[in-house]
């Protein structure tokens, strides 16, 4: 089975503070996806990784950065969080052509 | 026109009834097609993907898929409350393992 963790359940921050979300996953995935998904907006892509430090922008990258030091683990950033980024933010890894699976989520609150 | 588009429901279904889920895709070229169950509060679980035309059954879940209309349907036998969940078709984008989701149908199963 795939395992894909992310480091906090629930996430409360104060606007301007830089924030960081981490997801591991164990089964040795090439691909890697952060998404946020808002009531009425449906999954929004990101960023995502397709190998070792290699990224691309996905639909709504203003606001965020990402890191993939290591295979196993790609990280979100926000830099300076404001209150719109107030979401549930979900990781996700993929082999190829067997489609996506998915964290459990981090809900992040911005105040 | 939306590149997956669903129903977004509530689609109610009677215990013990079949539950049809639709999904039309734009892209012509699309190969395999995904079907995820999110319940509320969770993050998207991949319960089935078909990659050709006709059916795919894995227990009470049949996948369907008509390349020449452009729609994959998910039905669900003998429905249980335990299905009761918002469910996501996602498509390939070409070329990587992005996927492109609809928004979603949200199902409910009445006892």
């Amino acid at each position: 089975d795939v395992k894909v963790t992310q480091s906090s359940r629930y996430l409360v921050k104060r606007t301007g503070e830089k924030v960081f979300l981490e997801c591991v996953q164990d089964m040795d995935h090439e691909n890697m996806f952060w998404y946020r998904q808002d009531p009425g907006l449906g999954l929004r892509l990101i960023y995502f990784s397709y190998d070792v430090k290699m990224k691309e922008k996905g639909d709504i990258p203003e606001g965020y950065s990402v890191s993939r030091e290591k295979k196993e683990r790609f990280s979100l950033i926000l830099e300076s969080a404001s209150t719109n980024q107030t979401s549930m933010y979900l990781c996700a890894t993929a082999d190829w052509g067997q489609g996506q699976y998915f964290g459990p989520g981090t809900r992040l609150t911005v105040t | 026109q939306k590149e997956v588009e669903q129903n977004s429901g509530p689609l109610s279904v009677p215990e013990g009834a079949i539950a049809s889920l639709n999904c039309t895709y734009s892209d012509r070229g699309s190969q395999s097609f995904f079907w995820y169950r999110q319940y509320s509060g969770k993050s998207p679980e991949l319960i089935m993907f078909i990659y050709s035309n006709g059916d795919k059954e894995d227990g009470r879940f049949t996948a369907q898929l008509n390349k020449a209309s452009q729609y994959v349907s998910l039905l669900i036998r003998d429905s249980q409350p335990s299905d009761s969940a918002t469910y996501l078709c996602a498509v390939p984008v070409f070329g990587n393992e992005k996927l492109t989701f609809g928004t979603g149908t949200r199902l409910t199963i009445i006892p």
